[in-house]
């Protein structure tokens, strides 16, 4: 079993401000992917980094992959009221097909 | 398609019921999965299946929990008997080819 860890497990900003969240584990991955859960929802798959050093961008959210492939963060810039929810990765499933989840970073963006 | 479909979006129940639910994957997809959402312990994986076949139940948390899958497009989760330390959130998701997930928008289960 790969061990996930989140963090910080909680953020509250203030809308316009910047944060990161991080997904770190001592397995290398051949991929990871970040989901999101709005409040009331099913999480949403956002981005899948696979290569290591790879940087993504999806409009204000930037997605960086470790080199060794063990690490990655999501960074917001400008946060707004619409980024608020939990923010989950998850690698590559095993061979069986099984997917496991990070305990997620809780986003508050007030107004 | 309409996504991943689950029934009831909520539940009321009394300790002692049996509680059913149910979940329509998104068409042609291979892997259908049970997940359970508390804020004390996060997203945990329940049970999954690949082409309608139990893959890995090792989350099912005791015997009162029970799943099954009779075809490619309908699924359901029993507890019985439900007790209140089972109120949580319980989601399904569908992929292709175990790939992307693809959550429902879950069952908020209340057992009182």
């Amino acid at each position: 079993t790969q061990l996930l860890e989140q963090s910080p497990q909680f953020l509250s900003i203030q809308e316009g401000e910047n944060l990161t969240v991080y997904c770190n584990s001592s397995s290398v991955f051949s991929s990871l992917q970040w989901y999101r859960q709005e409040p009331g929802e099913g999480p949403v798959l956002l981005v899948t980094v696979v290569t290591g050093g790879e940087v993504k961008k999806l409009k204000r959210l930037t997605f960086q992959f470790g080199d060794a492939r063990k690490d990655s963060s999501l960074h917001i810039t400008a946060a707004q009221p619409g980024d608020t929810g939990l923010y989950l990765c998850a690698p590559e499933p095993d061979s069986w097909g099984k997917f496991q989840f990070g305990a997620g970073t809780q986003v508050v963006v007030t107004p | 398609d309409a996504g991943v479909i689950q029934s009831p979006r909520h539940e009321v129940t009394e300790m002692g019921q049996e509680v059913t639910l149910r979940c329509k994957p998104i068409s042609g997809h291979d892997y259908l999965f049970w997940y359970r959402q508390t804020m004390m312990r996060g997203l945990e994986l329940l049970i999954y299946f690949n082409n309608n076949v139990p893959i890995d139940d090792s989350g099912m948390p005791e015997d009162r929990f029970s799943a099954k899958m009779p075809n490619a497009s309908f699924s359901t989760l029993k507890i019985q008997p439900s007790e209140p330390r089972d109120s949580a959130v319980y989601f399904c998701a569908s992929s292709l080819s175990s790939l992307t997930q693809y959550f429902g928008p879950g069952t908020r289960l209340l057992v009182l």
